[in-house]
Order: structure tokens, then C-alpha cells, then sequence
């Protein structure tokens, strides 16, 4: 069955410094979606990705944030100067079409921020 | 009012046990529904989509009350297995966003 592949499955990163999380959505999937997960806590949409463009996002994904697709198979996200709260799970997803179906999720990245 | 509000939990039960979640929805825009599950430190998957007409996947059943924006998940015949974190989700209306409960912990115990 088709996945949604992430790498690194962990990383540890300085404070301050930029960091690339990657994913490899399901290839015949039109929709991308990258979430966090703070340990303990609920699974946040950052934003989701359409057609080579934003196409919805979170009041966390702010300035910092940034997602790219830079070839027909991968999509990442960075974080420009990484901040202490930045730590936790990072999820790619993907769907076939829109919100309405449903999501496949990648199994993470860890963020670990020191 | 949370978007999409869940039992606290956690529930413990024993194998074999029937055990029910219930989620509410604030967005009565909402169209579409999930049962996701999440283990311990790993990626939601996809447990069922939840249909207006109620659906049925083995030992699972997903009903949707759209008049009370309401959501539940039917376990029968608990397993050992069926210990994870269950979500609730719900798209915000617009077809672009999930928007996802906090999760009821289960624990099936022998």
C-alpha cells in the first residue's frame, strides 16, 4: 500500500538554527498538509498545499515557516531560525483531493530543539 | 466552545468490553467526519470515515447525529490491540482544514 514517507525520523537541532523537515507524499495525492505535535498534546494544523501554492494556514505557521515543493515528489517544510517551542512531532500528510477525504499521515518527524 | 471537543477519558476496560466515545462539533458547516488512532508516539491513522447514514467496519460503528453535531464510535469485543488514543476530526467547512479533536486514551486490559 502506498505511504507518506518523512526524513530525518529525528532531529536534533541548536536553537537559531534553520532546519528542513522532508516528505514524500503518496504520488498520485494532489493535496499536502504538514501538522505538530507537542508532546502530550493535540495535533495543530500548520498548512496545507495545493497546486504549488498555499493554500490555507494556521496562525502558527508564521514568518519563521515556509513550505516548498521543489520537485514532483517531495515536500518540505522549514523553519527558518528554530525556537525552543519548536520541538515537537512533525507530521506530512496527504489526500487525494480536498479535506473532505481523508488524510494519510506520514510517521513523523522529531523535532528536538536544545 | 472547542471546534471539535472529546470525553477527557481515559478509559480503562476490560477485554471484550463495549466501549463508546463521543465527540462534538462546533462548525455546523462541517461535512465530512473521522475516527482516527493514535499510538504512543506515532503518526494518526485512519480508523473510518463516518457517513450520515452510520457505518459499520467489523467491530467498530460510526454514527453521526448532524442535528446535534454530534459524532460517537462504537468498540465491541474490545482487544488487548484496540489500546491507543482515539481522535475525533471533523473538515472546517471549507474543504481545506481538518480540525481535530484532543484524543480519548484508551486502555484494554487483560
Amino acid at each position: 500500500e502506498p505511504e507518506v514517507t518523512q526524513t530525518p525520523s529525528h532531529q536534533v537541532t541548536q536553537m537559531g538554527q534553520e532546519v528542513i523537515l522532508r516528505c514524500v507524499p503518496i504520488s498520485n495525492h494532489l493535496y499536502f498538509y504538514w501538522y505538530r505535535q507537542i508532546l502530550g498534546q493535540k495535533v495543530e494544523f500548520l498548512v496545507s498545499f495545493y497546486n504549488n501554492e498555499i493554500s490555507e494556514k494556521s496562525e502558527i505557521f508564521d514568518d519563521q515557516f515556509s513550505v516548498e515543493r521543489p520537485d514532483g515528489s517531495n515536500f518540505t517544510l522549514k523553519i527558518r531560525s528554530t525556537k525552543l517551542e519548536d520541538s515537537a512531532m512533525y507530521f506530512c500528510a496527504s489526500s487525494p483531493a480536498h479535506a473532505s477525504q481523508p488524510q494519510h499521515f506520514g510517521d513523523g518527524t522529531r523535532l528536538s530543539i536544545l | 466552545r472547542k471546534e471539535v471537543e472529546q470525553d477527557p477519558g481515559p478509559f480503562n476496560v476490560p477485554e471484550g468490553a463495549t466501549v463508546a466515545f463521543n465527540c462534538t462539533y462546533s462548525n455546523s458547516a462541517s461535512q465530512s467526519f473521522f475516527w482516527y488512532r493514535q499510538d504512543c508516539r506515532k503518526e494518526p491513522k485512519l480508523l473510518m470515515s463516518v457517513y450520515s447514514s452510520g457505518n459499520e467496519d467489523g467491530r467498530f460503528t460510526a454514527q453521526l447525529n448532524r442535528a446535534s453535531q454530534y459524532i460517537s464510535l462504537l468498540i465491541r469485543d474490545s482487544k488487548l490491540s484496540d489500546s491507543a488514543t482515539y481522535l475525533c476530526v471533523a473538515n472546517a467547512g471549507n474543504n481545506r482544514k481538518l480540525i481535530w479533536g484532543l484524543g480519548t486514551s484508551l486502555a484494554v486490559n487483560p
